[in-house]
């Protein structure tokens, strides 16, 4: 049973400061890491994409990964009110039979207070 | 480049009826598409894997007679509720691995369509 967890939140952010979005997956077979960016009713779009242990930095975005403790987490610098949406973490798992689709979590819903 | 289109982006239907969503890939080609759901304050939840030619494989619970997958070509996948009900109400967003990038890529994303079934 591949399970993805992450707070709901609404996680709540002063501007300027950092956000930390967490994530814990269940299957020690993940092989690759994924955080999206969802505006409400609106698809997701692609921030950071981490495939090995330690941290993965993208102009505001940084991915953390540590895959002994099944841990992936996303840290956002200078939030900008911009930046509020929903956070999903996305793993895949490779099982060998061909592609597979992404497992998702629920989402963090991040607010970034002016 | 990789942009998916997905069309309608809303579609409200009757109960009973069918309803048919189209996912295109425009700029490049895809061997594999997926079908996702989304309920309100839920997460994207798996529905199928589409392949190119051949028959799609369904995630358990998901009915294969009520939701119907072609996927004729390489730029092309439809998704087609069956006697579509009011439950049957969510956001369906389809997406693409480019064909030749390897399993553990990102996948690129249409813009969901949200279906409502009165």
């Amino acid at each position: 049973q591949k399970e993805v967890e992450q707070n709901s939140g609404p996680l709540s952010v002063p501007e300027g400061a950092i956000a930390s979005l967490n994530c814990t997956y269940s299957d020690r077979g993940s092989q690759s890491f994924f955080w999206y960016r969802q505006y409400s009713g609106k698809s997701p779009e692609l921030i950071m994409s981490i495939y090995s242990n330690g941290d993965k930095e993208d102009g505001r975005f940084t991915a953390q990964l540590n895959k002994a403790s099944q841990y992936v987490s996303l840290l956002i610098r200078d939030s900008q009110p911009s930046d509020s949406a929903t956070y999903l973490c996305a793993v895949n798992i490779f099982s060998g039979g061909g592609a597979d689709g992404l497992t998702f979590g629920k989402g963090t819903h991040l607010i970034i207070q002016p | 480049g990789a942009v998916v289109s997905q069309h309608p982006s809303r579609v409200i239907c009757k109960s009973g009826t069918s309803v048919k969503i189209e996912c295109r890939s425009l700029d490049f080609q895809a061997t594999t598409m997926f079908w996702y759901r989304q309920f309100p304050k839920q997460s994207l939840m798996l529905m199928a894997t589409s392949n190119e030619g051949s028959k799609a494989t369904y995630e358990q619970g998901v009915e294969k007679d009520k939701f119907l997958i072609n996927h004729a070509s390489l730029t092309l996948s439809t998704l087609t509720v069956t006697s579509a009900h009011p439950e049957d109400s969510s956001f369906y967003i389809c997406s693409a691995r480019r064909q030749g990038e390897f399993y553990n890529s990102p996948l690129h994303f249409g813009n969901g369509t949200r279906l409502t079934v009165t």
